[in-house]
């Protein structure tokens, strides 16, 4: 069983350009959530969605960030007219379902993005 | 809100000398807690997980962590460290209900000497 895949693992950017970063959860996993990582800090949550529907957004920037994982096909995350500030490591994890059984996430190796 | 606060933001131990890696959550009801260890440039491993029952849980690699509700802590600890410990470890705090979203700690870094 494959684990979360993420693509590409290193992308660079220049200042204005778009940025997709495409997350696969595992097999049978329909939760997905996005993470962020600045250099020397923890992850910080972005969103979360289950197929079609986003379910917690607060964590996402209120401008130029948005988030989809469709019926079929991987979870995108959109940076649109990247700055130097969104350079980080972006993180998904996908879950079986939320509650006591669910609440295990399992994480992807994550995108370096670099904005230059 | 949620919270989760590491106090260490680097620690330094000798080869097989033991460890121990704080962690203290905020959080209005019984929390979800976890452990997890990432490698440089690598992705998140889950160390150990605590949702009820025994206080003390055992995970992968040699850890174990104890959560103590008086004090709001879920301490992270090794009896004797290997080199292949150095890394930087995270602890997490989710919502037991179907919120689903997971509060990271900022993260300790380990170095261990040889």
């Amino acid at each position: 069983n494959a684990g979360v895949m993420q693509n590409p693992r290193h992308l660079v950017r220049r200042r204005g350009q778009e940025a997709r970063l495409r997350c696969s959860p595992m097999k049978g996993h329909s939760h997905v959530y996005w993470y962020r990582q600045l250099p020397e800090e923890g992850l910080k949550f972005m969103v979360y969605l289950q197929k079609e529907n986003i379910i917690d957004e607060s964590g996402m920037p209120k401008e130029r960030f948005s988030a989809e994982f469709p019926k079929e096909g991987p979870s995108i995350l959109r940076i649109q007219q990247v700055v130097r500030g969104d350079s980080a490591a972006y993180f998904c994890a996908s879950s079986v379902a939320t509650g006591s059984s669910g609440s295990e996430q399992y994480f992807g190796p994550g995108t370096r993005l670099t904005v230059t | 809100a949620q919270s989760v606060t590491q106090p260490d933001i680097h620690i330094t131990v000798s080869e097989g000398a033991s460890l121990e890696l704080r962690c203290n959550y905020s959080y209005g009801a019984t929390p979800y807690l976890f452990w997890y260890v990432q490698s440089p440039g690598q992705g998140l491993q889950l160390l150990l997980k605590y949702f009820s029952g025994d206080t003390l849980v055992q995970g992968i690699k040699g850890f174990e962590a104890e959560f103590k509700r008086s004090q709001s802590s879920f301490n992270l600890r090794k009896p004797s460290v290997h080199w292949s410990d150095a890394a930087e470890y995270f602890c997490a705090v989710a919502h037991n209900t179907n919120a689903g979203k997971s509060t990271f700690g900022d993260g300790t870094t380990l170095t261990v000497k040889p």
